[in-house]
This record gives C-alpha cells, structure tokens and sequence, in this order.
C-alpha cells in the first residue's frame, strides 16, 4: 500500500523565517513520482515540482527547494526567507509510475506572519 | 494553456436532491480524475478516465455518485439523493500520457466545485 505522512499539521513563522515542511512516504514500488502542491485560501491546488524516484539531486527554484532522501523515503520541501504570500496549505504526494492513482497526505498548513 | 475549468465553483443544495458538476480538463490532456476534499484532509481519489472509458472508481463512490465523460473532453459528475456527508470540495484534475515529457504523470486542478448539503 502508498502512503505519505505529513507530521506538521500547522506551522506558524514570522516573515524572512527560513522553513522546511516534512514529508514521509512508503510505497512497494520501486519506480515512482513524487510531487509538491500548494493550496491558498482560493482553494487551487497548485503544481510545485515533480521528483522521479530515479533523480534524488536537490532542485532549487528561487527560495523554494527540495531534499529527495530515498533513503529515508523523505521529500522535504524548504521555502527561503518566508513571505506572507507563502502561507497556504502545501500537499506532499505519490503515485507510482505505472499508475493513475496519485496519493495524498493530509497537508501542512503555513502561516507567515508579517 | 488554459487550466481545468470547473463548474459550479459553489453549490449549496438540499438533503436528497440532485446535483451535477461539471469538468473541462486542459485540452491536451487524455486523463480526467475526480477527487474529493474535506476540511484539513488532502484530496482522495473518487475516479478516472483514459478518454472516455472509466477505468477505476474508488469505493468511497457510492452508487449514488455517477461519473461520465462522453466524448473524452469534458466530464460531469453527478450525485444522487444528496447527504450532508457529501458536502466536501470536489475537484477535478487532468493529466498527460504517463512518461511523456517531464510533466507526465503530473496532475494539474481546477479550482474545485465546493459542495453544501444542508
């Protein structure tokens, strides 16, 4: 079975604040996608980044980046220097490559306060 | 590109009516996926389409619940006899072939269709 944890249910930091939300993931299958998703308070949930279970280099993309740890089956996600504009609820998710049925966790709600 | 559309954004209806929601994926897109979302949950898969053939309904979709997508381009979801467990945001999203270029596999959403039974 897929699963993906997300521990932080709320995360609360003050603006400029540099902050990583977890993600933790189990699968069986040895090929698969990883993703980032941010959902503001309009309710579109927007496409971040897509990792393959082949690529476990960082990606950086202005203060956003990613740690891919296979390893750990972690896929973290660190914004930079934190805005208010930052604060939404972001979604770590999985499907493996041969699927259709992408995996949600229960998300992680940012706050950033000015 | 123009992103997936979705329709009504808001729904407020009665316990036991019927309700219908419509999807227009992005136009390239052959996979249509509905997904439902409560409060402080991510979303959960309900079903998927491969151009217009259902090829898997998640259990959480009642016989109450019916999905159609005709043609392969947009798609509607209607629910029947409408509970106040329905009420959840209901969104819609498509995607490429798998493997095809480095968004395959990547679902994109609409906006969602909120959805309040009362």
């Amino acid at each position: 079975a897929q699963k993906v944890t997300q521990a932080q249910t709320e995360i609360s930091v003050v603006e400029k604040e540099d902050v990583t939300l977890d993600c933790v993931y189990e699968t069986r299958d040895t090929t698969y996608y990883l993703f980032w998703y941010k959902q503001p308070p309009s309710g579109e949930l927007v496409f971040l980044i897509r990792r393959n279970s082949f690529d476990e280099q960082n990606e950086i993309s202005g203060r956003y980046s990613w740690n891919f740890q296979k390893s750990t089956s972690s896929f973290n996600f660190t914004i930079t220097a934190s805005q208010v504009v930052d604060s939404a609820v972001y979604f770590c998710a999985l499907v493996n490559t041969g699927g259709f049925k992408t995996i949600f966790g229960a998300g992680t709600r940012l706050f950033v306060k000015a | 590109d123009t992103g997936v559309s979705q329709d009504p954004r808001h729904k407020i209806t009665k316990r036991g009516q019927n309700v219908t929601f419509r999807c227009d994926p992005i136009s390239e897109h052959n996979r249509l996926y509905w997904y439902r979302q409560t409060l402080g949950q991510g979303p959960e898969f309900l079903t998927y389409f491969q151009n217009e053939a259902q090829l898997e309904k998640s259990r959480l979709l009642s016989n109450r619940f019916s999905a159609e997508r005709p043609k392969g381009s947009f798609s509607t979801l209607e629910i029947q006899r409408t509970e106040q467990g329905d009420s959840a945001m209901y969104l819609c999203a498509s995607s490429s072939e798998q493997g095809l270029g480095r968004t395959g596999n990547t679902i994109y959403f609409g906006e969602g269709s909120w959805l309040t039974v009362v």
